[in-house]
């Protein structure tokens, strides 16, 4: 059963870069594709991007795009969320799923999250 | 990229049944089978419920059903349990994305 354990919090200040790691646990094949959703306290459930396991493909949500990049190092099982230009808006607690046997978009297994805040 | 749209609020007595409703368009909910249900309870990590629009994870309780019609995508719980009580959060695919809904929370009387 694959697990997923993220990096620890962060503080930054307007302006910063972020980057949560999200390391890959207890599965045999390097296939899993990874996606990035975000919440901001008090608030729902954002999508941020994703990165295919086959090609190295990415998408992300219209309002990160030119400040998120996804990417993984299969050889660690290891993927990365960098954000930058941070804003006080991107306070939130950054999670990391993969659908590891329900469908492509059936996120089963999801990191403990990380909390970045931002702040001056 | 607009969240789909869900109630932001359902309740129902243990024992009863509550729907809740997510609404997207043609380019996401509709246009694909590709729908997700996700629970949260307080300070914890999001739990898949439906997936594929009505198929349902090893470990979820047959409680639990999930359905499409057009643009509108539901999860419905049957049998309502004190544990139940939680936010509920749908996701679509929509093609070069995945979008989610705003949320809804389910008070169990």
């Amino acid at each position: 059963q694959i697990q997923l354990v993220q990096s620890g919090g962060e503080v930054k200040k307007p302006g910063a870069s972020v980057k949560v790691s999200c390391k890959a646990s207890g599965y045999t094949s390097t296939s899993y594709s990874f996606t990035w959703v975000r919440q901001a306290p008090g608030q729902g459930l954002e999508w941020v991007g994703w990165i295919s396991a086959y090609n190295g493909n990415t998408k992300y949500a219209q309002n990160l795009q030119g400040r998120v990049t996804v990417t993984t190092d299969t050889s660690t099982g290891t993927a990365y969320m960098e954000l930058w230009s941070l804003r006080s808006d991107d306070t939130a607690a950054y999670y990391c799923a993969t659908a590891s046997i329900y469908g492509v978009y059936g996120f089963d297994v999801w990191g403990q999250g990380t909390m970045v805040t931002v702040s001056s | 990229q607009s969240a789909l749209t869900q109630p932001r609020s359902v309740s129902g007595s243990p024992g009863q049944s509550v729907t809740i409703s997510c609404t997207g368009t043609s380019s996401d909910v509709g246009g694909y089978n590709y729908v997700s249900w996700y629970q949260q309870h307080p300070g914890k990590v999001p739990k898949l419920m439906i997936y594929d629009v009505s198929k349902r994870p090893s470990g979820v309780p047959e409680r639990f059903s999930g359905s499409k019609s057009g643009n509108t995508a539901s999860l419905t719980i049957s049998g309502l349990q004190a544990e139940d009580e939680a936010d509920y959060y749908c996701c679509s695919y929509a093609g070069s994305y995945v979008i989610f809904g705003g949320g809804t929370k389910l008070t169990v009387l």
